[in-house]
């Protein structure tokens, strides 16, 4: 069976960053597709970027670009969410979801990681 | 890139039909496969519909998905409502590796 842990909440400062991991169990990690998804307080589903670990190079939502970085360990089949220069409006819910490609749904998702940007 | 449009909200009695539309701005609804993901509060979207008609196994034939290249939309339909199916619902399709998210649709069952 499918899991995806994800790391624990986290409170940051304004102008620093964050990095949530995202741990994959009970199936091939490498070849699937890890999408990032985040969702502020009330408010809808925003796609971050994703990346195929096997393949390494990430693709990044245009609002996010140069400012996130998402990579992927397939010895830990682990993959991780950096986001830098926090500002209020980070403030949300970070899910990692596998799919298999993709024009494919995201078919598994983790539990999300709340972070919270305040002064 | 293109947006997918929802209703923020519809709302129907139990054993009632609705359903949701999802608009793209741009490029054709056919082109990319459209998604439908239910969230309940608290927790991660799953599911009910892929690849624009089909249903995982596990979710009931009450809902279906369909595309309409007229209006450039795609709709989730849900039969004989349930009170268990009040849940905020979202569109996905795709344009090469980047996904597109609609803005979602609060569905209350009254």
């Amino acid at each position: 069976q499918v899991q995806l842990v994800q790391s624990g909440a986290e409170v940051k400062k304004p102008g620093s960053s964050v990095k949530v991991s995202c741990r994959a169990s009970g199936g091939t990690f490498s070849t699937y597709s890890i999408n990032w998804v985040r969702q502020a307080p009330g408010q809808g589903l925003e796609w971050m970027g994703r990346i195929i670990p096997l393949l390494g190079v990430p693709d990044y939502a245009q609002q996010f670009q140069g400012r996130v970085t998402i990579t992927a360990d397939e010895s830990t089949n682990t993959a991780y969410m950096e986001l830098r220069s926090l500002r209020s409006e980070d403030t949300a819910v970070y899910f990692c979801a596998r799919a298999d490609g993709d024009s494919s749904p995201c078919d598994y998702w983790g539990q999300g990681a709340l972070v919270t940007v305040s002064s | 890139n293109f947006i997918l449009t929802q209703p923020h909200s519809v709302s129907e009695s139990p054993g009632k039909t609705v359903t949701i539309s999802c608009t793209r701005s741009s490029g054709s609804i056919a082109s990319n496969y459209v998604q439908w993901y239910q969230q309940r509060p608290g927790s991660a979207p799953t599911t009910v519909i892929y690849e624009d008609h089909q249903r995982p196994s596990g979710v009931p034939d009450r809902f279906s998905g369909s595309i309409d290249t007229s209006s450039n939309s795609a709709s989730l339909t849900i039969s004989g409502l349930r009170t268990e199916d009040e849940s905020d619902y979202y569109c996905q399709s795709y344009h090469f590796s980047s996904r597109v998210f609609g803005g979602g649709t609060k569905l209350t069952v009254l």
